[in-house]
């Protein structure tokens, strides 16, 4: 599972609420990144950090902000959730492989927002 | 942003078929093609890639084909069994480090 935690793994709250989710790595992976998972959608990248403090933003930003204030933690917060934000929530690292940087992801996080 | 159309979104074969999932791209800089497999509730998993200066990559019963003139990619499955159904998501590298996801095709494999 290289490593990945996400919590919470689910979480039911209501419009307008902020709500945090937490990803934590022990492998002390550079890069990491934060997408949902929609039907029909895919996967789409929210955000993405490359160190402590350095993020950027994805395809599907809007709404979301995050922060890294350590290398092993990336935190996404939805500052007043919507329905529209009701999704499955993927975390992943990425390690270099000379040229390549394979991505694996954590357990997801399943959110509803009513 | 770069975009990636994947094709077919659903595919259901007999066992012992073979299946084949195309995926093409727009940008001619892309350089690294990961294929990804999803199964019901868990979390999507690397089966295989290939970079862009290979034409074949193989791996027991998958491979994957890049065609880098016409800009697409494909995955075959030979000797397809049911715990090969899943979803799967082709996907490439776009920038430095981050990846763009095709929409994904969801393969039943049939007893």
């Amino acid at each position: 599972d290289a490593g990945i935690t996400q919590s919470p793994r689910h979480k039911v709250t209501e419009t307008g609420t902020p709500v945090t989710l937490r990803c934590h790595q022990t492998e002390n992976h550079r890069y990491m990144y934060w997408y949902r998972q929609d039907p029909g959608h895919g996967l789409r990248l929210i955000h993405y950090s490359y160190g402590v403090k350095d993020t950027d933003k994805g395809e599907v930003s809007d709404g979301y902000s995050v922060s890294r204030s350590k290398t092993e933690d990336f935190l996404l917060t939805l500052e007043s959730a919507t329905s529209s934000q009701t999704s499955v929530y993927f975390c992943a690292i990425s390690e270099a492989s000379g040229r390549r940087y394979i991505q694996y992801f954590g357990a997801g996080t399943r959110l509803s927002v009513l | 942003g770069e975009n990636v159309e994947q094709h077919p979104s659903t595919l259901s074969v007999q066992e012992g078929d073979s299946a084949v999932i195309k995926c093409t791209y727009s940008d001619s800089a892309s350089n690294y093609f990961p294929w990804y497999k999803q199964e019901l509730g868990k979390r999507p998993q690397l089966i295989i890639d290939i970079r862009s200066n290979v034409g074949e990559k193989k791996d027991q019963r998958i491979a994957v084909t890049l065609n880098k003139t016409a800009k697409h990619f494909s995955l075959h499955i030979t000797e397809t069994q049911p715990e090969d159904s899943a979803v799967y998501f082709c996907a490439l590298q776009t920038g430095y480090s981050t990846l763009t996801f095709g929409k994904g095709t969801m393969l039943l494999v049939s007893p």
